[in-house]
């Protein structure tokens, strides 16, 4: 198993700019979601999904966009690039309802200038 | 979800017991105590979890207190590739969504 995959590693984008940032999981996980961590502090939740077709807001939602029409899949949209997005995006993915730990990825760093 | 409160940093000597605090003082009963690590800028890591009974796995031990609002993540014997930050988080049993606080960031020195 290859866990949680996120693509691609380093982004550079323009103001404005629109992107999507990938994330895959081949262990079958029902529960997906996205982070993003600021220099100095902690992950925060920008949209999570607990299963196929279904999808919800975190604390920091504003600015992103996700999708889940597969299990495996969970990919989040930056609709129009700004430097405040300037971040390390984290994908995670767990097995379900029951009390899970969590898998997440090893990060897309992204940079809006 | 309730909010933790851990020491910003800590030290610990290689080979000694390293004893991160987290304070919970407003978990609910069906939030279960999480910890994660995170080493470099990689994705955070998962140690371990417990509801009320104290937990040990082969990373470290979680001690929770009897009313449940403070906790306790022993590395039983810290080498220098423990030097992480570490998070203690609190969540709801159904969802899975994990609310990260700023962590301690440990340090195990020579």
């Amino acid at each position: 198993n290859a866990g949680v995959t996120q693509t691609p590693k380093f982004q550079v984008l323009k103001t404005g700019q629109s992107m999507t940032l990938q994330c895959a999981q081949d262990m079958n996980h029902e529960y997906m979601s996205w982070y993003r961590q600021d220099p100095g502090m902690g992950l925060r939740l920008i949209h999570y999904s607990v299963g196929a077709g279904i999808t919800d807001q975190g604390e920091v939602p504003n600015g992103y966009n996700v999708s889940r029409s597969t299990t495996e899949d969970f990919p989040l949209r930056l609709l129009s690039a700004a430097p405040s997005q300037t971040s390390v995006y984290f994908c995670a993915s767990s097995l379900g309802t029951k009390n899970t730990e969590a898998f997440f990825g090893q990060g897309t760093r992204l940079t809006v200038v | 979800d309730a909010k933790t409160t851990q020491p910003p940093s800590m030290d610990c000597a290689e080979g000694r017991a390293a004893n991160l605090p987290c304070n919970h003082s407003t978990i609910s009963g069906n939030e279960y105590v999480y910890w994660y690590r995170q080493i470099h800028s990689q994705g955070p890591q998962y140690i371990i979890h417990g509801l009320k009974n104290n937990e040990t796995n082969e990373m470290a031990s979680l001690i929770i207190t009897e009313d449940r609002k403070s906790s306790t993540l022993i590395l039983p014997h810290a080498t220098l590739r423990d030097t992480a930050v570490y998070y203690c988080i609190v969540r709801v049993r159904t969802g899975n969504q994990f609310y990260f606080g700023t962590g301690t960031s440990l340090t195990v020195i020579p």
